[in-house]
């Protein structure tokens, strides 16, 4: 059985710059996560999707943070603009019920210059 | 602010020896507890996960959990070198929510 998958596995870009990071969970999960872990700090949550629908969007930043998840099968996270401080390593996870484990993806790791 | 502390590390243990690590969280109304293991550049992967008081044994790792003093440990016996990566502590700190708060983690190095 395949994994969570994200792409890409890093992306350079300039501030003020549009990036749009996609994840792909493991087939029939239901719910879908993204996390960010900023260099040397813990892994924080930024949402979740139980399908199509967000279910928790409480660790979202700000505006500049867009999530979707249409059709309920894979999920793309835009950010627009970039800035400095978005720089980090962003995972995607996904589970088939939203008590069951996590199983997270590689992650994408974002560089702003 | 809620949060969940660990020593960053590295610890370092020979070979064969039994590893402990250590988490601490702020919310008396936790849940549940869980300890992912993340190898450099890889994603974290849940090893243990702990719901009750006492200790809890599955092949080489223990998870210990005491909420009066709100910690839980794992202990890693007959350390091996595969077993050098970040252990990573979360805790469900909201009641209902599965959304895990997670600890910074502990490098954790076993060296031949």
């Amino acid at each position: 059985e395949a994994g969570v998958t994200q792409f890409p596995s890093h992306s350079v870009i300039e501030k003020g710059q549009t990036v749009t990071l996609r994840c792909d969970p493991i087939s029939g999960h239901d719910n879908l996560y993204w996390y960010r872990r900023v260099m040397g700090k813990e892994i924080k949550f930024l949402l979740h999707f139980v399908k199509e629908s967000k279910q928790d969007e409480s660790g979202m930043p700000n505006n500049r943070f867009l999530a979707e998840r249409t059709g309920g099968t894979y999920s793309t996270l835009k950010v627009q603009p970039a800035e400095l401080e978005d720089s980090g390593v962003y995972f995607c996870a996904s589970s088939q019920d939203r008590r069951d484990r996590q199983f997270f993806g590689p992650g994408t790791r974002l560089t702003v210059l | 602010q809620k949060e969940v502390e660990q020593n960053s590390g590295p610890l370092s243990v020979p070979e064969g020896a039994i590893a402990s690590l250590n988490c601490t969280y702020s919310d008396r109304v936790s849940q549940s507890f869980f300890w992912y293991r993340q190898y450099s550049g890889k994603s974290p992967e849940l090893i243990m996960s702990i719901y009750s008081n006492g200790d809890k044994e599955d092949g080489r790792f223990t998870a210990q959990l005491n909420k009066a003093s709100q910690y839980v440990s794992l202990l890693i016996r007959d350390s091996q070198p595969s077993d050098s990566a970040t252990y990573l502590c979360a805790v469900n700190m909201i009641g209902g929510s599965y959304i895990p708060t997670f600890g910074r983690g502990t490098s954790l190095i076993v060296h031949p």
